[in-house]
């Protein structure tokens, strides 16, 4: 079964315009919720975790436990954000990723 | 901060040879290191958990007899892939959880391409 989902295979979005990548979750108990960013041929980083509550790079994502969900949010896309952005939740201390969502941002 | 390190980054291998994918903790000391296959542009699956001094414990579908998982010691684990296939060229990438760190603090390995001819 699923445990992350990421809807979205591709997000295409002018410069300048909000950006809400989504992600749910399937976890019983308190989950813990993380956001990694892999940018052309770079290795992957992590971008915020839920626990820390903060803004990284302009991006803030807050954990919905009602909706079992934990959307990546930016008031204002800019062009180097482009990249695939991933969900992860860690389990029994491994990382379960979701599918991957790619940010384009257009000039 | 700290530093994950894989070699070879790329590597090309016939068909039916097997070929070593090392991954290093550069300045940290890691009990847990773990395993991940990547196809382009689709998510990372775990394929198996590394820990120093034991056993691997492989995810369900992963062949253990193919992805052979050493960690012999606290800065180094090694995936080998024995008689390679095409089927087999993917992307691995490695993490490693400092030994003694709070949460889930896991740091990436920049992978390994793995193209089998």
């Amino acid at each position: 079964a699923q445990r992350v989902t990421q809807p979205e295979k591709l997000l295409s979005v002018f410069k300048g315009a909000p950006v809400e990548l989504k992600c749910n979750y399937s976890y019983s108990g308190s989950p813990e919720l993380f956001w990694y960013v892999q940018y052309s041929r770079q290795r992957l980083q992590l971008l915020l975790r839920h626990i820390s509550r903060e803004s990284i790079k302009g991006f803030t994502a807050d954990l919905n436990k009602g909706e079992t969900s934990f959307h990546l949010k930016k008031p204002f896309a800019q062009e180097e954000d482009s990249a695939m952005y991933y969900c992860a939740l860690a389990e029994r201390g491994k990382l379960i990723f979701g599918q991957g969502t790619e940010l384009s941002v257009k000039p | 901060g700290a530093v994950v390190s894989q070699h070879p980054s790329w590597v090309i291998c016939k068909s039916g040879t097997s070929v070593k994918i090392e991954c290093r903790s550069l300045d940290f000391q890691a009990t847990t290191m773990f395993w991940y296959r990547q196809f382009p542009k689709q998510s990372l699956m775990l394929m198996a958990t590394s820990n120093e001094g034991s056993k691997a414990t492989y995810e369900q579908g992963v062949e253990k007899d193919k992805f052979l998982i050493n960690h012999a010691s606290l800065t180094l684990s090694t995936l080998t892939v024995t008689s390679a296939h095409p089927e087999d060229s993917s992307f691995y990438i490695c993490s490693a959880r400092p030994q003694g760190a709070k949460g889930n603090t896991i740091y990436f390995g920049e992978g390994s391409w793995l193209t089998v001819v």
